[in-house]
């Protein structure tokens, strides 16, 4: 089984919809990240969380809003959708301690805004 | 901000040739990531850099942090169809926060 799963994988919707995407994991890490990316852009952080109570903005994180429900659980919204919010949004996690450590990134959720 | 560069931006090789990704930060890393992305597929992790000048290899892959510490390579000895994917570097400069900023990447292709 995945330890990073993300839902939907595929999203086709229109300017001005609201949308949530959802990422789950069982690893047991407390900290959890929203990325998206784009062709010849690489990844861009968009929110990340270090444990329930803590949410922070990325580089990216205009237009889009986040829910850490649980552990296990961070969701990311897009309030109003528009055309440029069209990418591929990953998930990942990794483990508390002094420094980043490696992050498992989920297989990714490729969102349509028409 | 930080900005972390990488070139080439694409690679294309014969399967047997060698092949080269540069990682270049506009900041001093406290340590570097990198990760290899099949295509279709998600980032997964293959290794971290910590001390300047280090060296790491896995297989035919080898990994270099500058002495610097703003600069990082890797090294594929005579590629493999297996090696096609696009190849990222991540840097973390240090602070609590603990983000890492990604290069655009490289997309290798290996012809058989």
């Amino acid at each position: 089984d995945a330890d990073v799963t993300q839902t939907p994988r595929n999203r086709i919707t229109k300017t001005g919809k609201r949308i949530m995407l959802e990422c789950s994991q069982t690893k047991g890490h407390d900290r959890m990240y929203w990325y998206r990316q784009d062709p010849g852009l690489g990844l861009r952080l968009i929110y990340y969380s270090f444990d329930v109570k803590d949410i922070n903005k990325g580089e990216i994180s205009d237009g889009y809003s986040v829910s850490r429900q649980a552990q296990a659980k961070f969701s990311l919204s897009l309030e109003s959708a528009i055309p440029n919010q069209t990418a591929l949004y990953f998930c990942a996690t990794s483990e508390v301690g002094q420094g980043p450590h490696e992050q498992f990134f989920g297989p990714g959720t490729r969102l349509t805004v028409l | 901000g930080q900005q972390v560069m990488q070139i080439p931006q694409y690679q294309h090789v014969q399967e047997g040739e060698d092949f080269t990704t540069y990682c270049n930060s506009s900041t001093t890393l406290s340590n570097i990531q990198w990760y290899k992305q099949r295509p279709g597929g998600h980032p997964v992790f293959l290794i971290q850099l910590v001390k300047s000048g280090e060296v790491k290899k896995q297989k035919r892959l080898t990994f270099q942090f500058g002495e610097a510490k703003k600069n990082s390579s890797l090294h594929i000895t005579a590629t493999q169809t297996t090696d096609v994917g696009t190849y990222f570097c991540a840097g973390y400069s240090g602070g609590s926060n603990y983000k890492l900023t990604f290069g655009k990447g490289t997309l290798l292709t290996v012809n058989p």
